[in-house]
């Protein structure tokens, strides 16, 4: 079946660094993706709409000069932390719908972020 | 978006026995769905429930919506240690948007 790939699957960064993270469906395109963050224990919660060709839709307190997006490509999609602090920490997942429109998704692996 | 209240938080059962959680939401769902995510792994796609009333089975997993399309369930008959993991349920939020519940952990002991 379709699937999501993310790189790199985990980081250390120091704090005030930047962190680009990569998200690609490997054999089908994606018009849209989708970032989430989970904290430990804690459920997905949705940061962004990655639009191919269009800027980002950020959702409610993520701050978008922070989070930058960029859908340059049918099969990719990027999140850089800027800046990144302690408290950037998370494991960030994107996904894909399943079909063009629908809301079912395929998830990526996964990235694990830890700022120092 | 619309919001879910997923129960119970947290799981622990023996090897067997059967495992239920629930999803309920204030408003009418046009669908909901699953997920299972594994410890130190990424939410998987379990099934997607549209119809009211509807019940679908996988195995040893049923899943139900409510009759009014306000809450389900996903019950898990003579659990085994590979169902370990934290289930979630999604609904849509618009195009291709989800809201996750706050996902139920499931420890199964052998």
């Amino acid at each position: 079946g379709a699937v999501v790939s993310q790189h790199p699957s985990w980081v250390i960064c120091k704090s005030g660094t930047s962190v680009k993270i990569e998200c690609r469906s490997l054999d089908f395109q994606a018009t849209t993706m989708f970032w989430y963050r989970q904290f430990p224990k804690q459920s997905l919660m949705l940061m962004a709409t990655s639009n191919e060709g269009s800027k980002a839709t950020y959702e409610q307190g993520v701050e978008k000069d922070k989070f930058l997006i960029n859908h340059a490509s049918l099969t990719l999609s990027t999140l850089t932390v800027t800046s990144a602090h302690p408290e950037d920490s998370s494991f960030y997942i994107c996904s894909a719908p399943r079909l063009a429109g629908g809301e079912t998704q395929y998830f990526g692996p996964g990235t694990r972020l830890l700022v120092l | 978006g619309q919001q879910v209240m997923q129960i119970p938080q947290y799981q622990h059962v023996q090897e067997g026995e059967d495992f239920t959680t629930y999803c309920n939401s204030s408003t009418t769902l046009s669908n909901i769905q699953w997920y299972k995510q594994r410890p130190g792994g990424h939410p998987v796609f379990l099934i997607q429930l549209v119809k009211s009333g509807e019940v679908k089975k996988q195995k040893r997993l049923t899943f139900q919506f409510g009759e009014a399309k306000k809450n389900s369930s996903l019950h898990i008959t003579a659990t085994q240690t590979t169902d370990v993991g934290t289930y979630f349920c999604a609904v849509g939020s618009g195009y291709s948007t989800l809201t996750f519940g706050k996902g139920t952990m499931l420890l199964v002991s052998p």
